[in-house]
């Protein structure tokens, strides 16, 4: 059973607006929610980490949030560019160290049109 | 200068070929994973590292087999491959005891046919 799923699926928006990705999990323990940037043919790239309850961390035009009550994540990318366009990963460790193990969304394609 | 390097990047096979993915990274991390990405799916980890032979298995390592040397190299070996072993492989590394950076190669894409 898919433990950490994201919503929507598929998202298309024109540059410059905002757009908010969703990631529920099931995970336990969840000790940290990391989120990737996938281009297409290309190897995950990590954007942000969010450790504790209600984490928000910020990296440049990406912002995160974390509730581990709710299991759930966003993941905020203002002023879309074309450069945006890429599958974005959730991914939830269930513990502190590479002993645990990661467990991996589908992913979200964004696509940024002009 | 960071990075994860895999070898080689694109591979056709024919079903019962032996196939070899290698994996080096430059940052000195102990751990380092091979996982495969199919469509649809998230991730699937494969086998993890900790260091020089000290390997463990994931959540699907039948059909695979790895081999960690050096610290630096990371491989993972298919005996005898199959269709359904068509696939991308990523290799990863990180530090043993860190929730901090976790570095992706560009992914090895394998098709058996």
């Amino acid at each position: 059973k898919t433990q950490v799923e994201q919503s929507p699926q598929s998202l298309v928006v024109r540059q410059g607006e905002n757009c908010v990705l969703q990631c529920n999990y099931s995970v336990t323990p969840d000790n940290h929610l990391r989120w990737f940037k996938q281009d297409t043919g290309k190897g995950l790239v990590s954007l942000t980490v969010l450790v504790h309850e209600n984490d928000k961390t910020s990296n440049g035009r990406y912002s995160a949030t974390l509730d581990k009550d709710a299991k759930h994540s966003t993941l905020h990318i203002t002023a879309t560019l074309l450069d945006d366009t890429a599958t974005y990963i959730c991914v939830v460790g269930d513990r502190g160290s590479a002993l645990g193990r990661l467990h991996f969304g589908a992913g979200t394609q964004l696509i940024v049109i002009p | 200068d960071m990075k994860v390097t895999q070898m080689p990047r694109y591979l056709i096979k024919r079903m019962g070929e032996n196939v070899l993915l290698e994996c080096g990274q430059d940052m000195s991390h102990e751990t380092m994973y091979w996982y495969r990405q199919d469509p649809g799916l998230g991730l699937q980890l494969i086998y993890i590292s900790y260091d020089v032979d000290s390997n463990s298995e994931g959540d699907i390592p039948k059909g695979y087999r790895v081999s960690r040397k050096k610290r630096e190299h990371f491989s993972l070996i298919l005996d005898s491959a199959k269709t359904n072993q068509t696939s991308v492989y990523f290799c990863a590394s990180s530090f043993l005891g860190n929730t901090g950076q976790l570095y992706f190669g560009e992914g090895s894409k394998l098709t058996v046919l």
